[in-house]
C-alpha cells in the first residue's frame, strides 16, 4: 500500500449541497493531483497542486475547487453538488510536479442523491 | 485536446494464455505512459510504466511497448493467474507536465479456469 490516505471513505450528501474530501499525500511529496472516477470509466484529470498552488485544471467547471496545506496535505471542495458528482475521488501524490511516477489514495466514494 | 483510447473493453482469455491489451494516444509530447491495476473497490495501482526514451519494458510475466512514430502503446500479460482479472487502465502524461495523465476508459480482465 501507499502512504497516501484519503477521508472519508464514503459520504452521502444531497443536490445542491457542499462537499470537502481530503487527501494525506506521501512523506515528502509536495505534488498533489485530484481524480474523479465515475462507474466503469477511468478516472477524470481534475487538477493539480503544486506547492501550494493550483498547476494545471481538467474539464470540470469552478464549482470543482481545492487548497493544499503547507504539510502537503490537500482538499477538493465542491460547491452546489450536481446528481453527476457520484463518483470515486481519488487523489495522487508525487515527490516533483515534473516527476511521473504517482502513487494513489484509496478514494473517497461520493453518492449524490 | 489531449485523449487516450484503449481496446478492448472486456477481455476474457483461458489461465495461462496471454493477454493484450492496446491503447492510443492523441499528445505527441506524451512521453510518460504508466498501466494501472484497479481491482474492484480498491485504487488504481501501478503495475508498469515506460517513458518515451524506451521501446519496450518488461517485469517478469508483464510487458510493455511504445511505439511513438504511430502513438500507441500495448500491455502484454503472459501466463494469466486468477489474480490478474482485475480493470486495467492505460495513461499518457499531459504534455505541459510530467505528473498529470490521461487514463484510458479501461478493460476488464476475465481470467477463464
Amino acid at each position: 500500500e501507499t502512504g497516501v490516505t484519503q477521508s472519508p471513505t464514503h459520504l452521502i450528501k444531497t443536490r445542491g449541497q457542499q462537499v470537502t474530501l481530503r487527501c494525506s499525500s506521501q512523506s515528502g511529496h509536495n505534488t498533489v493531483s485530484w481524480y474523479q472516477q465515475a462507474l466503469g470509466q477511468g478516472p477524470q484529470f481534475i487538477f493539480q497542486y503544486y506547492r501550494e498552488e493550483e498547476n494545471g485544471r481538467g474539464n470540470f467547471p469552478p464549482r470543482f475547487s481545492g487548497l493544499q496545506f503547507p504539510n502537503y496535505s490537500s482538499e477538493l471542495n465542491v460547491n452546489a453538488l450536481e446528481l453527476d458528482d457520484s463518483a470515486l475521488y481519488l487523489c495522487a501524490s508525487s515527490v516533483e510536479e515534473w516527476v511521473d511516477t504517482q502513487y494513489f489514495g484509496p478514494g473517497t466514494r461520493l453518492t449524490v442523491l | 485536446g489531449e485523449n487516450v483510447e484503449q481496446h478492448p473493453s472486456t477481455l476474457s482469455v483461458q489461465e495461462g494464455d496471454s493477454a493484450v491489451i492496446k491503447c492510443t494516444y492523441s499528445d505527441s509530447a506524451s512521453n510518460y505512459f504508466p498501466w494501472y491495476k484497479q481491482e474492484l473497490g480498491k485504487r488504481p495501482q501501478l503495475i508498469i510504466d515506460i517513458r518515451s526514451n524506451v521501446g519496450e519494458k518488461k517485469d517478469q510475466r508483464i510487458a510493455v511497448t511504445l511505439n511513438k512514430t504511430a502513438k500507441h502503446f500495448s500491455l502484454h500479460i503472459t501466463e494469466t493467474q486468477p489474480e490478474d482479472s482485475a480493470v486495467y487502465f492505460c495513461a499518457a502524461s499531459i504534455s505541459s507536465s510530467a505528473s498529470k495523465i490521461i487514463f484510458g476508459s479501461g478493460t476488464r480482465l476475465s481470467i477463464r479456469p
